[in-house]
């Protein structure tokens, strides 16, 4: 079955720490990876994705991911956190290509920074 | 460029009763979708459209209609409202297989 895994259900940083979210998933075809962040009482914003090249990918906000296919995952990671990403974060993972580019979100993982 | 709007933003309904959510994207976008998202369990796709006139069934549709009439327009019909629809409601739309652009969100209460 297609699922995304987003362990952490919450977590906290102190501001200037590091940051790393874990996102696992199963997915049958070549999937497209993407990460979410969603602030408090507004839609959701794509931070980054991957399908294909560097394993390392750049985000906005300072956010970069790692593929790792042979682990089925897809981090979110962040060198040193700032109070204003503060926030939710969705894992998401859909078909490169397909007719109907379906999305599978994860849980979320609901991040809060502490001064 | 307003991007994906969504009409209403909060809405409280008593059940049994009826409404319409209006999502409306100005961006040409060929695929639209519903989600809604409940603590927990993040969000789900009730219905998507790939075109104009076109609709699918999503993870989680009982309960909803859906309509695309404009290429720019996908309403999401509750015929009678039940506690267990209380939810936050995003539509997101994408021109191809690439990004999700997703609008402010409904925030409707079912008593």
């Amino acid at each position: 079955a297609q699922s995304v895994t987003q362990p952490d259900i919450h977590i906290t940083v102190s501001e200037g720490a590091s940051l790393e979210l874990r996102c696992n998933y199963s997915y049958g075809a070549t999937p497209y990876l993407f990460w979410y962040v969603q602030s408090p009482g507004q839609g959701l914003q794509l931070l980054l994705k991957y399908f294909s090249g560097d394993t390392l990918v750049q985000g906005i906000k300072g956010f970069e991911a790692e593929f790792k296919r042979s682990q089925s995952s897809f981090n979110l990671r962040k060198p040193s956190v700032h109070w204003s990403d503060a926030a939710e974060y969705f894992c998401a993972v859909g078909p490169y290509g397909g007719a109907t580019n379906k999305l599978i979100f994860g849980t979320g993982t609901l991040l809060a920074v502490q001064p | 460029n307003a991007g994906v709007t969504q009409t209403p933003k909060f809405r409280v309904l008593k059940t049994g009763q009826s409404m319409t959510l209006l999502c409306a994207q100005d961006m040409n976008h060929e695929y639209m979708y519903w989600y809604r998202q409940d603590p927990g369990m993040g969000l789900r796709l009730i219905h998507y459209s790939v075109g104009e006139g076109t609709t699918a069934k999503g993870e989680v549709p009982d309960g909803y209609n859906v309509s695309r009439l404009k290429k720019q327009n996908f309403l999401l019909g509750l015929e009678s409202a039940a506690p267990s629809q209380t939810s936050v409601y995003f539509c997101a739309s994408t021109g191809d297989a690439d990004t999700q652009y997703f609008g402010p969100g409904t925030r409707l209460t079912v008593l």
